[in-house]
């Protein structure tokens, strides 16, 4: 098992290209997270999903767009990057299941904007 | 609304018990998670305790809940250069999301 997997793990921008990061799980997990983290101000919720399907807005979601159309994959895009966006990205899935409910994360994506 | 709050460092030496605090404020959280992220890494799961429970001992991590106060420690004993890292308390929320607190840098001194 993978777990989640992110894709790039690295990457630098001009300001004002587009790009869409990549998130993929095969823990078959209903939930699907993506989070910014940036010195200071720990975690923050970008955008998330509950299924297939299905998207919501999370705590800081302007300037970014997702889509979830395979349970699997959760899709991140910036349209028009910013050098605000200069941060490093967490995607996370969850389980309905089980116990725990706990997140297992991904090892990031350090996106730099220039 | 929803707040983790929780120091953003501590610095103990070699072998010695870390402890790390933590408040939450939703009373109606139903586990309370200890994340633990190495530098370059993403977040793995450390610990967690369910609300109904006031302690968790685990090798060498002790977990302890106090409901009445909102709070939440975690333990190290015998703390090691491989315990640097940031932890991470959070708390499941009723709805789909659980809540991260800033996280707290462990440094440890020869």
């Amino acid at each position: 098992n993978a777990g989640v997997t992110q894709t790039p793990k690295f990457r630098v921008l001009k300001t004002g290209q587009s790009m869409t990061l990549l998130c993929a799980q095969d823990m078959n997990h209903e939930y699907m997270y993506w989070y910014r983290q940036d010195p200071g101000m720990g975690l923050r919720l970008i955008h998330y999903s509950v299924g297939e399907g299905t998207t919501a807005k999370g705590e800081v979601p302007d300037g970014y767009n997702v889509s979830r159309l395979k349970k699997q994959n959760f899709l991140l895009g910036l349209e028009s990057a910013a050098p605000s966006q200069t941060s490093v990205y967490f995607c996370a899935s969850r389980s309905t299941s089980g116990t725990i409910h706990g997140y297992t994360f991904g090892s990031g994506t350090r996106l730099t904007v220039v | 609304g929803e707040d983790v709050e929780q120091s953003l460092f501590l610095s103990v030496r070699e072998g010695d018990s870390s402890v790390i605090n933590c408040t939450y404020t939703d009373s109606s959280s139903t586990y309370l998670y200890w994340y633990k992220q190495e530098p370059g890494a993403g977040l793995q799961l450390l610990t967690y305790i369910f609300s109904n429970m006031d302690m968790k001992q685990d090798q060498r991590l002790t977990v302890l809940l106090n409901k009445k106060d909102k709070h939440l420690s975690l333990r190290i004993a015998d703390t090691q250069t491989g315990d640097s890292a940031i932890y991470f308390c959070a708390e499941s929320m009723m709805n789909d999301k659980i809540i991260f607190g800033k996280g707290t840098r462990l440094h440890i001194l020869p």
